[in-house]
């Protein structure tokens, strides 16, 4: 069974550019979240969803962004790029349920921002 | 009241050795604990997690003790060898939220 598998592994981008993202999940699994890692502040949660709805999001800026699509693989855009945003971004697969628990991760996209 | 606090940030132990890493957190809505361990390069993997119902929970040479009423749990890595030296994270969620609040993680390094 093919775990999560995130688009590009690795990308490097100019300040002020835009970014997109990409997630498939794991066969079956309909809900997808979205997290930043970085040195300083760790693992942070960005969003989820499930069924093409967000149903949370974290505090990040306006900037920040994702969609999921009807086959429940999932984007996420970053625009006006900023040094800041330098990071490794990790997109993580569950069934789905009420609950809420059990993500799976994929190895993340390493972007960098010059 | 949604931080996870991990201690320590780093741990040095010898093969065989028991490391323990520990977290606290403030929100007695959390009820779902797992654990993380991540190498260079890779996505965090689940280790193993517990509900707040159970005390202690055991999968091969992975333990979480779980104290509800001092809002503390840690795990256990029995018999360490090598090859679990990764860092590793504890986290937090509520039912419903769809998220994990994440502890700061642990460097954890097993000497041969």
């Amino acid at each position: 069974k093919a775990g999560v598998t995130q688009t590009p592994r690795y990308l490097i981008k100019t300040r002020g550019q835009q970014v997109t993202l990409s997630c498939s999940p794991i066969s079956g699994h309909r809900s997808v979240s979205w997290y930043q890692q970085t040195p300083g502040q760790g693992l942070q949660f960005l969003f989820e969803y499930f069924s093409e709805t967000q149903r949370n999001k974290g505090n990040f800026p306006g900037r920040f962004s994702g969609r999921q699509f009807s086959n429940s693989r999932s984007e996420m855009n970053v625009s006006t790029l900023e040094l800041g945003d330098s990071a490794l971004y990790l997109c993580a697969s569950s069934p789905g349920g009420l609950q809420g628990f059990g993500y799976t991760f994929g190895s993340g996209t390493r972007l960098t921002v010059v | 009241q949604q931080q996870v606090k991990q201690s320590p940030q780093s741990l040095i132990v010898q093969k065989g050795g028991i490391p323990i890493i520990n977290c606290a957190y403030e929100n007695t809505a959390f009820d779902y604990f797992p654990w993380y361990q991540q190498f260079p390069g890779k996505g965090p993997a689940l280790l193993i997690a517990i509900r707040p119902d159970v005390s202690e929970k055991k999968e091969g040479r992975f333990t979480i003790s779980f104290n509800k009423s001092a809002k503390q749990f840690s795990l256990h890595i029995m018999d360490s060898q090598p090859g679990d030296s990764a860092t590793y994270f504890c986290a937090a969620s509520m039912t419903g939220t769809y998220k994990y609040i994440f502890g700061t993680g642990t460097r954890l390094k097993v000497l041969a």
